[in-house]
C-alpha cells in the first residue's frame, strides 16, 4: 500500500522560507510516476504547487515559479519542497500525492499539513 | 482565481442521480483528455474518482463516472448513497505542464 507523509515546520515567519519534506512509503520514487505539491486554503481552494518527475525534472504553477523548488532524494524515498519569501497568502494546508499521468491525477495523497504564515 | 468553474453546490436524494459540471477553456478542458474528478470528505485528503476524463481507478464504484463535450466536463454519481456527500473537484491539464483545479462542488444528499 503506497503511503505518503508530510513533516515540516506548522508555522513560518514571513519573508523566510517554508520547507517540506514528503516520505513515500510502499513504492519507490525512482519506479515511475510523478509526485507533486498541492495546496488547500479557504480562499485559493485547491492549487496544484509543482510536480517532479524521477529524472529531477520539474514544473510549477507559473505564479509561484520564481519562489518555489522542488526536488527529490531517492536515497531517502522522499521528496521535498521549498517555498521562498512566503507572506499570509501561502498559508494553507501542504499536501503532497503521486501523480499517474504527468503532472495530472493523483491517485494517492499525504494526509496534509497545516503551514501559517506569521510573525 | 480558479482557471475552471464549478457551481458551488449540487443536491440529491438517496437513490437518485446528480451531475456536476466543469466548464474551463479550449485551452484546458476543450484542449485535452486529462480531467481529473476528486472527493473531499471534511477533514480528510481528496480521493481521485475520475482521471482522463472518464477512467476509473481500481476501487472506485461504477456509480461514479466522467464524461467531456466541449469544454464542459461532468461528473455523474448515480444511486446515490449517504457517504456520498463531500466536496468534489474537478482539475484539468491546461497545457505546458500546468494542471489546474476547479473551486469544487459541495454535493448533499437530502
Amino acid at each position: 500500500q503506497v503511503q505518503l507523509q508530510e513533516s515540516g515546520p506548522g508555522l513560518v515567519k514571513p519573508s523566510e522560507t517554508l520547507s517540506l519534506t514528503c516520505a513515500v512509503f510502499g513504492y519507490s520514487i525512482n519506479r515511475g510516476f510523478t509526485w507533486a505539491w498541492i495546496r488547500q486554503s479557504p480562499e485559493r481552494g485547491l492549487e496544484w504547487v509543482g510536480t517532479i518527475y524521477p529524472s529531477g525534472t520539474t514544473f510549477y504553477t507559473p505564479t509561484l515559479k520564481t519562489r518555489v523548488i522542488i526536488s527529490l532524494d531517492a536515497s531517502k524515498n522522499q521528496f521535498s519542497l521549498n517555498l521562498s519569501s512566503v507572506t499570509a497568502a501561502d498559508t494553507a494546508l501542504y499536501y503532497c500525492a503521486r501523480g499517474i499521468r504527468g503532472v495530472a491525477a493523483f491517485d494517492y495523497w499525504g494526509q496534509g499539513t497545516p503551514v501559517t504564515v506569521s510573525s | 482565481q480558479s482557471a475552471l468553474t464549478q457551481p458551488p453546490s449540487a443536491s440529491g436524494s438517496p437513490g437518485q442521480s446528480v451531475t456536476i459540471s466543469c466548464t474551463g477553456t479550449s485551452s484546458d478542458i476543450g484542449g485535452y483528455n486529462f480531467v481529473s474528478w476528486y472527493q473531499q470528505h471534511p477533514g480528510k485528503a481528496p480521493r481521485l474518482m475520475i482521471y482522463e476524463v472518464d477512467k476509473r481507478p481500481s476501487g472506485v464504484p461504477a456509480r461514479f463516472s466522467g464524461s467531456k463535450s466541449g469544454n464542459t466536463a461532468s461528473l455523474t454519481v448515480s444511486g446515490l448513497r449517504p457517504e456520498d456527500e463531500a466536496d468534489y473537484y474537478c482539475s484539468s491539464y491546461a497545457g505546458s505542464n500546468i494542471e489546474v483545479f476547479g473551486p469544487g462542488t459541495r454535493v448533499t444528499v437530502l
